[in-house]
């Protein structure tokens, strides 16, 4: 069983698309994140939720919103996309304070 | 606010050959260290961990030392095959942070 999985792998859109992507783990984990990697590998992470609290890195345009309809699943949904937002995007899971585990990504391409 | 600094690559060895990958950090009190793959096309997956001073996490033949004195968690492995390959990231996440920092990552290519 995939502890944390994602949903598409692969999603090609126009710009000015609104766009989803969907996370779930089933490890029992409070605390969920999204992040965004670039062609160079570089990691940032974009939020961290958990059924408390909504830490929003603040570089993260307000296009971006995490949306969690319960404890084991956090989707990104992406207004008005746009070039730049091309990356590969990763989920992951923690029981806070430990290792994080991620999802296998989700490659998106803005054209 | 936390940092953590890794060598850029790419790091490119013949197998067998030894690796070492530096990585230092700056943080507020005593965070819990890690490193991370990421091996082609997969998401990162825990490497080894080390949660206080001159603990050592151990994985695969890799090894790293949480050194206070130093800020350094360089990762090791004494005999690197192909299939290490791979991007490698260093990490860290203070006690009762939620927030990660990690570093830019460092890609490790191995030649037959």
């Amino acid at each position: 069983d995939t502890a944390v999985s994602q949903t598409p792998k692969y999603l090609v859109t126009q710009m000015g698309n609104d766009k989803s992507i969907k996370c779930e783990q089933n490890l029992g984990h409070d605390t969920m994140y999204w992040y965004k990697q670039d062609s160079k590998k570089f990691l940032k992470i974009m939020f961290s939720y958990n059924n408390k609290e909504l830490i929003i890195n603040e570089t993260v345009p307000n296009r971006f919103s995490p949306k969690s309809p319960d404890k084991a699943h956090l989707n990104l949904h992406i207004n008005s996309l746009e070039l730049g937002d091309s990356a590969v995007y990763f989920c992951a899971s923690s029981p806070g304070g430990r290792e994080q585990f991620f999802g296998p990504g989700t490659r998106l391409t803005v054209l | 606010g936390d940092s953590v600094t890794q060598m850029e690559g790419p790091v490119t060895l013949s197998e067998e050959a030894f690796l070492t990958i530096n990585c230092t950090y700056t943080a507020t009190g005593y965070p819990s260290l890690f490193w991370y793959v990421q091996y082609p096309g997969e998401g990162l997956q825990l490497l080894l961990k080390a949660t206080k001073a001159d603990d050592k996490g151990s994985n695969k033949g890799f090894e790293a030392t949480y050194r206070k004195e130093t800020t350094s968690f360089h990762l090791e492995k004494g005999s690197v095959q192909v299939s290490d390959s791979a991007v490698y990231f260093c990490a860290l996440e203070g006690r009762g942070s939620y927030i990660p920092t990690f570093g830019r990552g460092t890609s490790l290519i191995v030649h037959p």
